[in-house]
């Protein structure tokens, strides 16, 4: 079955350090792969995906993410946090009939 | 260009009760999805539609739950009557093509509380 995994529920950083998100996913054949952010009272945005080609995409808001098909990874990483990418990150893959199956969510804590 | 709008923002009903939800999809988007975020678990489809069809409501929990898209344009989702389990965060979501590479545009949900 397709679907994908965020292992961890509340991440906390301090601004300026680096961020890396974990989603492992589970899909028979070629993956499309998401990271979505939800900022309080907002809907879903997209940051990035990936389809196929380069397996590091670049996002929005300075966000990039590594499919890595061996380790079933596509992790969200950004070299230096700002206090307003405080949020939540969904993880996502599009399964056979187009439905988006999402991971819980990680929420984001930026300490100043 | 709108987003994706939803209304309403919030909703607080009785259990028993009957609430609608409306979404309208961004201009000229065919594809209308619903999604549910219950209790702080992950976002779940309910279901997905082209133009006015159901393509897909395999993720409608029971039949308590029934979606429409009267023309084609706007989708509202009626849950009648609404039980304690229905509470969480109902997301719509648009996009122009129907295929697995085409971006969803999710609008900023409606918190549903059923007391």
């Amino acid at each position: 079955a397709q679907s994908v995994t965020q292992p961890d529920i509340h991440i906390t950083v301090s601004e300026g350090a680096s961020l890396e998100l974990r989603c492992n996913y589970s899909y028979g054949a070629t993956p499309y792969l998401f990271w979505y952010v939800q900022s309080p009272g907002q809907g879903l945005q997209l940051l990035l995906k990936y389809f196929s080609g380069d397996t590091l995409v670049q996002g929005i808001k300075g966000f990039e993410a590594e499919f890595k098909r061996s380790q079933s990874s596509f992790n969200l990483r950004k070299p230096s946090v700002h206090w307003s990418d405080a949020a939540e990150y969904f993880c996502a893959v599009v399964g056979r009939n187009n439905d988006m199956r999402f991971g819980a969510g990680t929420r984001l804590t930026v300490k100043p | 260009e709108a987003g994706v709008t939803q209304f309403p923002s919030h909703s607080v009903i009785e259990k028993g009760q009957t609430v609608t939800l409306r979404c309208d999809p961004i201009s000229g988007h065919d594809n209308l999805y619903w999604y549910r975020r219950v209790m702080g678990k992950e976002i779940k489809f309910l279901l997905h539609f082209v133009k006015e069809s159901k393509q897909d409501e395999s993720g409608m929990p029971n039949n308590r739950f029934l979606a429409e898209r009267t023309g084609g344009t706007y989708s509202t989702l009626k849950v009648q009557p609404a039980e304690l389990e229905d509470s969480g965060v109902y997301f719509c979501a648009s996009s122009q093509g129907g295929a697995r590479r085409d971006e969803q545009y999710f609008g900023p949900g409606t918190r549903l509380t059923v007391t």
